[in-house]
């Protein structure tokens, strides 16, 4: 049990519509960072919060966008959802920015399908 | 640019045989390596890292040496357990400025150890 927990474990979107992510980091945690994977892949980097600021993006589209909040947890939103956005959404809350600083926590993630 | 090759699964082993997982990889500069593990139904975990050449991560009897002359970080362990199975990914950070605060993954390995 890591402490990062992601909600909702499963969902089912139409392609078009716009879709929200949600994360709770880790006691402490000051650092959150998204990754996609999709079925059969290693995780690609989407974006990094840290203090409530986007610090760090991977080559996603705008349409994929983020919140932190005071609390450090944090949103991932997806608009216009396309077919090629089903995947596993996964969250990992450290401190510190630099990603060798202390060790990442992952959440069991989102499996988001899009149909 | 950055990235990780690792050997392709699934990797089939009895209770007690010797595993080796192969991951190479391509940075610039000398990047942080390391290994997660990925148990049935949970989420990421670090499994060991290295931060310099010839450096050697270890974790549950798991090994990898950071080897800069081959651009390696291969995944070891003497005797594996059914506990074991899993699957396993290789990443790595970049140091440069701006790109160290995201991971960059292989596909991942799929472990099955049988008693």
């Amino acid at each position: 049990e890591t402490g990062v927990t992601q909600s909702p474990t499963h969902l089912i979107k139409t392609r078009g519509q716009q879709v929200t992510l949600r994360c709770s980091s880790q006691s402490g945690h000051n650092t959150v960072s998204w990754y996609q994977q999709a079925l059969g892949q290693g995780p690609q980097f989407i974006f990094q919060y840290y203090r409530e600021e986007e610090n760090g993006r991977g080559n996603f589209p705008p349409r994929f966008s983020g919140l932190q909040f005071p609390n450090y947890s944090s949103e991932l939103n997806v608009n216009a959802l396309e077919l090629d956005d089903s995947a596993l959404y996964l969250c990992a809350s450290r401190t510190g920015q630099g990603i060798g600083d202390t060790e990442a926590f992952f959440g069991q993630g989102t499996r988001l399908t899009v149909v | 640019g950055n990235s990780v090759t690792q050997m392709e699964g699934p990797v089939t082993l009895s209770e007690e045989a010797f595993l080796t997982i192969n991951c190479t990889y391509t940075a610039t500069g000398y990047p942080s390596l390391f290994w997660y593990v990925q148990y049935p139904g949970e989420g990421l975990q670090l499994l060991l890292k290295a931060t310099k050449a010839d450096d050697k991560g270890s974790n549950k009897g798991f090994e990898a040496t950071y080897r800069k002359e081959t651009t390696s970080f291969h995944l070891e362990k003497g005797s594996v357990q059914v506990s074991d199975s899993a699957v396993y990914f290789c990443a790595l950070s970049p140091r440069n400025a701006g790109n160290n605060r995201k991971l960059i993954w292989g596909l991942g390995t799929s472990l099955a150890v049988n008693p």
